[in-house]
């Protein structure tokens, strides 16, 4: 069966960097894409963006431009998005989420990840 | 980017009753609207794409239509493990975009 089983929660000072891992198993990892969401605290989702781990292309959200940076291991069938110069702004749960690689239709989510950041 | 309006934000409904809720786009994204189901702690549950298309082991109670900008989610015969939040989401244009979320809770 597809599983994402992300990494644990983080807590991180302002100003500093976090890497949250999302480990794919039950199909075929270079078939399909995936997907970051966050959800802030009492808020909605907010997509951040999307790589393709056959190649390793990317594409972000305006918003996070310059400041993530999403990648793949097909060795190990993980895929990582890195957030820089977090603020408190971040503080937030982060999932990933895979979709078809011909509908971008996002059909299963991992469990999220908490990061935290503050002082 | 494009703009998702979910209506209403809550719903209070009883057990057994039907719903629905609307989910708007500011432009056209043909049937590419996505709906997602959440609940306290928990990752969202795909439910709907294509509009109307169910994902696997989805209970047909669930029905999704719409094309272009307008779309609905209709909930039938609601159940105690139907209140939860629900997103809309259009996946035709980069970055794609959620509604809100609409909270149903029990009356």
């Amino acid at each position: 069966q597809v599983q994402l089983v992300q990494s644990g929660a983080e807590v991180k000072k302002p100003g500093a960097s976090v890497k949250v891992s999302c480990k794919a198993s039950g199909y075929t990892f270079t078939s399909y894409f995936m997907h970051w969401v966050r959800q802030a605290p009492g808020q909605g989702l907010e997509w951040m963006g999307i790589i393709n781990p056959s190649g390793g292309s990317t594409t972000y959200a305006q918003k996070f431009q310059g400041r993530v940076t999403m990648t793949r291991d097909t060795s190990t069938s993980t895929v990582y998005m890195e957030l820089s110069s977090l603020r408190s702004e971040d503080t937030a749960v982060y999932y990933c989420a895979r979709s078809d690689v011909v509908r971008g239709v996002i059909d299963y989510w991992g469990q999220g990840t908490l990061v935290t950041v503050s002082s | 980017d494009i703009q998702m309006t979910q209506s209403p934000s809550s719903l209070s409904a009883s057990v057994g009753d039907r719903v629905t809720i609307t989910c708007r786009a500011s432009q056209g994204i043909s049937n590419y609207l996505a709906w997602f189901q959440q609940k306290p702690g928990k990752a969202p549950k795909s439910l709907i794409y294509a509009a109307s298309s169910l994902q696997s082991g989805v209970p047909s109670k669930f029905s999704g239509s719409g094309s272009g900008t307008d779309f609905t989610l209709t909930i039938s015969s609601l159940q105690p493990e139907d209140f939860a939040t629900y997103y809309c989401q259009q996946y035709n244009f980069y970055p794609y975009t959620f509604g809100q979320g609409t909270k149903l809770e029990i009356k």
